[in-house]
Protein backbone atom coordinates (compact mmCIF):
# COMPACT_ATOMS: atom_id res chain seq x y z
CA UNK A 1 0.00 0.00 0.00
CA UNK A 2 1.13 3.97 -0.01
CA UNK A 3 2.30 5.50 2.86
CA UNK A 4 0.87 9.16 3.84
CA UNK A 5 2.13 10.87 6.71
CA UNK A 6 1.02 13.81 8.31
CA UNK A 7 2.30 16.31 10.97
CA UNK A 8 1.65 17.73 13.40
CA UNK A 9 -0.50 15.10 14.38
CA UNK A 10 -2.10 17.13 17.07
CA UNK A 11 -1.64 20.75 17.64
CA UNK A 12 -3.23 23.63 20.15
CA UNK A 13 -3.06 27.31 19.04
CA UNK A 14 -4.40 30.49 20.18
CA UNK A 15 -7.12 32.51 18.29
CA UNK A 16 -5.98 34.46 15.58
CA UNK A 17 -2.75 32.51 15.02
CA UNK A 18 -2.03 30.77 12.23
CA UNK A 19 -1.53 26.88 12.03
CA UNK A 20 0.59 24.80 9.30
CA UNK A 21 0.31 21.36 8.54
CA UNK A 22 1.83 19.10 6.22
CA UNK A 23 1.06 16.10 4.00
CA UNK A 24 3.49 13.99 3.05
CA UNK A 25 3.27 11.08 0.62
CA UNK A 26 6.66 8.98 1.48
CA UNK A 27 6.70 6.65 -1.45
CA UNK A 28 5.08 7.85 -4.71
CA UNK A 29 4.46 10.74 -6.44
CA UNK A 30 1.08 12.12 -5.69
CA UNK A 31 -0.45 14.65 -8.48
CA UNK A 32 -2.99 15.44 -7.19
CA UNK A 33 -3.65 16.19 -2.65
CA UNK A 34 -6.89 16.45 -1.17
CA UNK A 35 -7.40 18.27 2.41
CA UNK A 36 -10.98 16.71 4.47
CA UNK A 37 -12.11 18.07 7.20
CA UNK A 38 -13.86 15.82 9.53
CA UNK A 39 -16.44 16.72 12.13
CA UNK A 40 -17.78 14.53 15.15
CA UNK A 41 -19.46 11.88 14.17
CA UNK A 42 -19.85 12.95 10.88
CA UNK A 43 -18.25 12.00 7.19
CA UNK A 44 -15.23 13.27 5.54
CA UNK A 45 -16.37 16.92 3.88
CA UNK A 46 -13.56 17.58 0.99
CA UNK A 47 -12.40 21.42 1.21
CA UNK A 48 -9.75 21.57 -1.33
CA UNK A 49 -8.08 19.57 -4.12
CA UNK A 50 -4.53 20.23 -5.59
CA UNK A 51 -2.61 19.56 -8.59
CA UNK A 52 1.47 20.07 -7.97
CA UNK A 53 2.78 23.00 -9.41
CA UNK A 54 -0.69 24.59 -9.51
CA UNK A 55 -3.41 26.75 -7.31
CA UNK A 56 -5.57 24.65 -5.29
CA UNK A 57 -9.44 24.32 -6.49
CA UNK A 58 -11.72 24.73 -3.16
CA UNK A 59 -15.16 23.36 -2.49
CA UNK A 60 -18.08 25.64 -2.30
CA UNK A 61 -18.22 27.17 1.23
CA UNK A 62 -14.32 26.73 1.73
CA UNK A 63 -12.64 30.40 2.04
CA UNK A 64 -9.65 29.96 0.30
CA UNK A 65 -8.04 32.89 2.29
CA UNK A 66 -8.68 30.86 5.42
CA UNK A 67 -7.26 27.86 4.73
CA UNK A 68 -4.18 28.14 2.29
CA UNK A 69 -3.23 25.27 0.10
CA UNK A 70 -0.03 25.13 -1.43
CA UNK A 71 1.35 21.96 -3.37
CA UNK A 72 4.96 22.80 -4.13
CA UNK A 73 6.34 19.57 -4.66
CA UNK A 74 4.95 15.68 -6.05
CA UNK A 75 5.60 14.73 -2.32
CA UNK A 76 4.34 17.54 -0.06
CA UNK A 77 1.10 19.42 0.07
CA UNK A 78 0.09 22.23 3.33
CA UNK A 79 -2.60 23.37 4.53
CA UNK A 80 -2.17 26.23 6.45
CA UNK A 81 -4.95 27.63 8.52
CA UNK A 82 -4.90 31.30 8.89
CA UNK A 83 -6.15 33.89 12.15
CA UNK A 84 -7.87 30.71 13.14
CA UNK A 85 -11.06 30.86 15.87
CA UNK A 86 -12.28 28.23 18.06
CA UNK A 87 -14.87 26.62 15.41
CA UNK A 88 -11.69 25.99 12.91
CA UNK A 89 -11.07 23.09 15.21
CA UNK A 90 -11.62 20.18 14.29
CA UNK A 91 -9.94 16.74 12.67
CA UNK A 92 -8.04 17.63 9.34
CA UNK A 93 -7.30 14.96 6.75
CA UNK A 94 -5.05 14.57 3.65
CA UNK A 95 -5.10 12.01 1.09
CA UNK A 96 -3.03 11.96 -2.23
CA UNK A 97 -3.49 10.20 -5.29
CA UNK A 98 -1.32 8.89 -8.44
CA UNK A 99 -2.09 10.42 -11.42
CA UNK A 100 -4.87 8.94 -13.34
CA UNK A 101 -5.98 6.63 -10.35
CA UNK A 102 -9.00 6.69 -8.43
CA UNK A 103 -7.87 5.76 -5.23
CA UNK A 104 -6.63 7.61 -2.90
CA UNK A 105 -4.33 7.10 -0.03
CA UNK A 106 -5.11 8.92 3.33
CA UNK A 107 -2.90 10.29 6.47
CA UNK A 108 -3.32 10.05 9.82
CA UNK A 109 -4.99 13.38 10.47
CA UNK A 110 -4.16 16.55 12.79
CA UNK A 111 -6.44 17.39 15.52
CA UNK A 112 -6.41 21.29 16.10
CA UNK A 113 -8.01 22.77 18.61
CA UNK A 114 -8.27 26.43 18.52
CA UNK A 115 -8.31 27.98 21.99
CA UNK B 1 -28.46 16.72 -1.05
CA UNK B 2 -26.53 13.17 0.06
CA UNK B 3 -25.58 11.67 -3.38
CA UNK B 4 -23.58 8.75 -0.87
CA UNK B 5 -26.00 7.07 1.54
CA UNK B 6 -24.94 4.53 4.26
CA UNK B 7 -28.75 4.23 6.17
CA UNK B 8 -27.46 2.19 8.98
CA UNK B 9 -25.51 3.71 11.15
CA UNK B 10 -24.34 0.88 12.83
CA UNK B 11 -23.91 -3.15 12.54
CA UNK B 12 -23.10 -5.51 15.27
CA UNK B 13 -21.93 -9.55 13.99
CA UNK B 14 -20.60 -12.06 15.91
CA UNK B 15 -17.22 -13.50 14.88
CA UNK B 16 -17.04 -15.77 12.24
CA UNK B 17 -20.55 -14.81 10.67
CA UNK B 18 -20.58 -12.70 7.23
CA UNK B 19 -20.78 -8.75 7.66
CA UNK B 20 -22.87 -7.05 4.95
CA UNK B 21 -22.42 -3.27 4.65
CA UNK B 22 -24.43 -1.33 2.51
CA UNK B 23 -24.77 1.99 0.38
CA UNK B 24 -26.77 3.71 -2.14
CA UNK B 25 -25.99 6.37 -4.45
CA UNK B 26 -27.72 8.53 -6.55
CA UNK B 27 -25.89 9.46 -9.61
CA UNK B 28 -25.65 7.09 -12.27
CA UNK B 29 -22.74 8.84 -13.60
CA UNK B 30 -20.34 7.80 -10.90
CA UNK B 31 -18.20 4.97 -12.28
CA UNK B 32 -15.71 3.95 -9.81
CA UNK B 33 -16.39 2.63 -6.22
CA UNK B 34 -14.56 2.45 -3.05
CA UNK B 35 -14.55 0.74 0.65
CA UNK B 36 -12.56 2.57 3.25
CA UNK B 37 -12.33 1.50 7.28
CA UNK B 38 -11.69 3.98 9.77
CA UNK B 39 -10.39 3.75 12.81
CA UNK B 40 -11.10 6.53 15.56
CA UNK B 41 -8.61 9.47 15.21
CA UNK B 42 -6.85 7.85 12.00
CA UNK B 43 -7.01 8.26 8.38
CA UNK B 44 -9.17 6.16 6.28
CA UNK B 45 -7.30 3.15 5.26
CA UNK B 46 -8.22 1.91 1.55
CA UNK B 47 -9.93 -1.73 1.89
CA UNK B 48 -11.21 -2.88 -1.68
CA UNK B 49 -12.62 -0.93 -5.19
CA UNK B 50 -15.09 -1.75 -8.32
CA UNK B 51 -15.26 0.09 -11.31
CA UNK B 52 -18.50 0.59 -13.08
CA UNK B 53 -17.75 -2.51 -15.60
CA UNK B 54 -17.71 -5.14 -13.40
CA UNK B 55 -20.58 -6.12 -11.03
CA UNK B 56 -18.21 -8.20 -8.05
CA UNK B 57 -14.63 -7.47 -6.73
CA UNK B 58 -12.81 -10.48 -4.46
CA UNK B 59 -9.93 -9.57 -2.19
CA UNK B 60 -9.72 -12.08 0.45
CA UNK B 61 -11.98 -12.25 3.08
CA UNK B 62 -13.52 -8.80 1.78
CA UNK B 63 -15.88 -8.48 -1.42
CA UNK B 64 -17.48 -5.78 -2.90
CA UNK B 65 -20.67 -6.09 -4.79
CA UNK B 66 -21.97 -3.08 -7.40
CA UNK B 67 -25.65 -3.13 -8.69
CA UNK B 68 -25.87 -0.81 -11.10
CA UNK B 69 -29.27 -0.81 -11.66
CA UNK B 70 -30.48 -0.21 -8.19
CA UNK B 71 -27.29 2.10 -7.90
CA UNK B 72 -26.26 0.33 -4.62
CA UNK B 73 -23.05 -1.10 -3.73
CA UNK B 74 -22.10 -3.39 -0.99
CA UNK B 75 -19.35 -4.88 1.04
CA UNK B 76 -19.40 -8.40 2.38
CA UNK B 77 -16.97 -9.67 5.44
CA UNK B 78 -16.05 -13.09 5.94
CA UNK B 79 -15.62 -14.22 8.40
CA UNK B 80 -15.68 -11.53 10.44
CA UNK B 81 -12.98 -10.81 12.86
CA UNK B 82 -13.06 -8.22 15.90
CA UNK B 83 -9.98 -6.62 14.30
CA UNK B 84 -12.57 -5.62 11.87
CA UNK B 85 -14.54 -3.10 14.13
CA UNK B 86 -14.30 0.15 12.77
CA UNK B 87 -16.29 2.64 10.74
CA UNK B 88 -16.88 1.62 7.38
CA UNK B 89 -17.06 4.63 4.60
CA UNK B 90 -18.45 3.71 0.94
CA UNK B 91 -16.93 6.47 -1.49
CA UNK B 92 -17.70 6.76 -4.93
CA UNK B 93 -16.32 8.87 -7.82
CA UNK B 94 -17.71 10.18 -11.79
CA UNK B 95 -13.91 10.53 -12.94
CA UNK B 96 -12.96 13.77 -14.55
CA UNK B 97 -9.92 15.78 -13.98
CA UNK B 98 -9.35 15.05 -10.18
CA UNK B 99 -10.99 12.00 -9.63
CA UNK B 100 -12.41 13.18 -6.32
CA UNK B 101 -14.37 10.99 -4.46
CA UNK B 102 -17.99 11.40 -2.54
CA UNK B 103 -18.08 10.06 0.91
CA UNK B 104 -20.94 8.35 2.79
CA UNK B 105 -22.02 8.83 5.99
CA UNK B 106 -20.47 5.54 7.27
CA UNK B 107 -21.52 2.36 8.91
CA UNK B 108 -19.71 1.53 12.60
CA UNK B 109 -18.79 -1.96 12.48
CA UNK B 110 -18.43 -3.95 15.81
CA UNK B 111 -17.58 -7.38 15.77
CA UNK B 112 -18.16 -9.07 18.93
CA UNK B 113 -15.87 -11.88 20.18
Amino acid sequence: GAVVSQHPSRVICKSGTSVKIECRSLDFQATTMFWYRQFPKKSLMLMATSNEGSKATYEQGVEKDKFLINHASLTLSTLTVTSAHPEDSSFYICSAQRQGAYEQYFGPGTRLTVT
Amino acid sequence: DQQVKQNSPSLSVQEGRISILNCDYTNSMFDYFLWYKKYPAEGPTFLISISSIKDKNEDGRFTVFLNKSAKHLSLHIVPSQPGDSAVYFCAVSYGGATNKLIFGTGTLLAVQP
